[in-house]
Parts: C-alpha cells; sequence; structure tokens
C-alpha cells in the first residue's frame, strides 16, 4: 500500500531534548516536505526537499534541521525543542512537484515541556 | 507566490451541492490551482487540480474563472463525511518546492 508513514505519532518530551521525527515513503517520490500545524494558524511549511541531498527552508525552519541521505527518507530533527515547538508535524511526498498530488502522512504530534 | 483567499466557514445541507470559493488574484500564468481537504487532525488529502480548463474526478468539480482569478469546488452531493477543513492552493513555479496553505475553509455538512 502506497503511504507515508511518520513516528511517532504521539510524543511528549522536555525542553532541550534532541529528538527526531522520522518520516518514509514508499512510492519512490522525489520531493518531500515537513509542515507543522497550530490552531488559528494552518500548515506552514518548515522544510523541504527536491531529490537526495537537496533540501530548503519553508516558511517556518528555525530550529529545525532535515537530512534526505535516500529518496525515501526524509527526517525532521530538532536539536534542542522548545514549548513553541509544541505542534502537529505532518509529512508529505510528491513524486515531483509538477504532478501536484502531495501525499500526506498521518501525523506527529510533539508538546514540549 | 500568489495568496489566495477563502471564506472562514460554509454550511451546505447533506445531498446538496456544496460550492467553495477561492479568489487568487495575483495567480501567474504558469501556476497551477490545487483543493485540499483535512478531516479533524488527519493528514490533509488531495482533491482536485487545474490549470486553466475546468476539472472532473470522482470526488469533486473544479470551475476555473477565464481571467483564473477565482475557482470553485463544487462537491456535488455533499454527505456527513465531507464536514472538513478545504485548502485552495496556488503552487509556485516548478523549481521552486515551497508550497504554502492557507487558513482553508471549513464546511460543515449538516443532516
Amino acid at each position: 500500500e502506497a503511504q507515508v508513514t511518520q513516528n511517532p505519532r504521539y510524543l511528549i518530551t522536555v525542553t532541550g531534548k534532541k529528538l527526531t521525527v522520522t518520516c518514509s515513503q514508499n512510492m519512490n517520490h522525489e520531493y518531500m516536505s515537513w509542515y507543522r500545524q497550530d490552531p488559528g494558524l494552518g500548515l506552514r511549511q518548515i522544510y523541504y526537499s527536491m531529490n537526495v541531498e537537496v533540501t530548503d527552508k519553508g516558511d517556518v525552519p528555525e530550529g529545525y534541521k532535515v537530512s534526505r541521505k535516500e529518496k525515501r527518507n526524509f527526517p525532521l530533527i530538532l536539536e534542542s525543542p522548545s514549548p513553541n515547538q509544541t505542534s502537529l508535524y505532518f509529512c508529505a511526498s510528491s513524486f515531483g512537484l509538477h504532478t501536484g498530488e502531495l501525499f500526506f502522512g498521518e501525523g506527529s504530534r510533539l508538546t514540549v515541556l | 507566490d500568489a495568496k489566495t483567499t477563502q471564506p472562514t466557514s460554509m454550511d451546505c445541507a447533506e445531498g446538496r451541492a456544496a460550492n467553495l470559493p477561492c479568489n487568487h488574484s495575483t495567480i501567474s500564468g504558469n501556476e497551477y490551482v490545487y483543493w485540499y481537504r483535512q478531516i479533524h487532525s488527519q493528514g490533509p488529502q488531495y482533491i482536485i487540480h487545474g490549470l486553466k480548463n475546468n476539472e472532473t474526478n470522482e470526488m469533486a468539480s473544479l470551475i476555473i474563472t477565464e481571467d483564473r482569478k477565482s475557482s470553485t469546488l463544487i462537491l456535488p452531493h455533499a454527505t456527513l463525511r465531507d464536514t472538513a477543513v478545504y485548502y485552495c492552493i496556488v503552487r509556485e513555479p516548478l523549481e521552486k518546492g515551497k508550497l504554502t496553505f492557507g487558513q482553508g475553509t471549513i464546511l460543515t455538512v449538516h443532516p
């Protein structure tokens, strides 16, 4: 089954404790992206990757890192999480941005205390 | 990056057509209009997209005005399961990967 898988789905952590949210897709998609969703602010793009080893900042990249060492994986790294990074995170992928359809993961709800 | 404007919320009776408008007056010639929806806190789901012609698929129809400054998503026979937030977005040129979602329209389908 074609899917985008995120882990963990739920996480409560403390300020400053490094964490990684993994994202994996099984559709051989070139494009991958991370979004965060907060009440009243909608979906905001954090980082995106057009292909392996090609990443770029979205609208709200501060406090996050990403890597794209292989096509299927696009982990989101929070080196030193802070409470303002408490949010619902979505990973998405697409064969190519020109094809339009983004496939989203089920989301990862992160709470930073 | 063209921005979109959508009503904050809309209501629709079950079984009736839901017409969701979107304004994108600064859209450029090579930008597509996309629609997604998000049910509760699930990942957004692709619905349809188009450039200038009207489009239809099994989920919905997309009507784009001739000047391309606005569009309407039509759910022909809304059901309770269509209650969701609907996002109209305009995609940047191919060489850029930014894809911006606005606030969307909360569609509530009533029995």
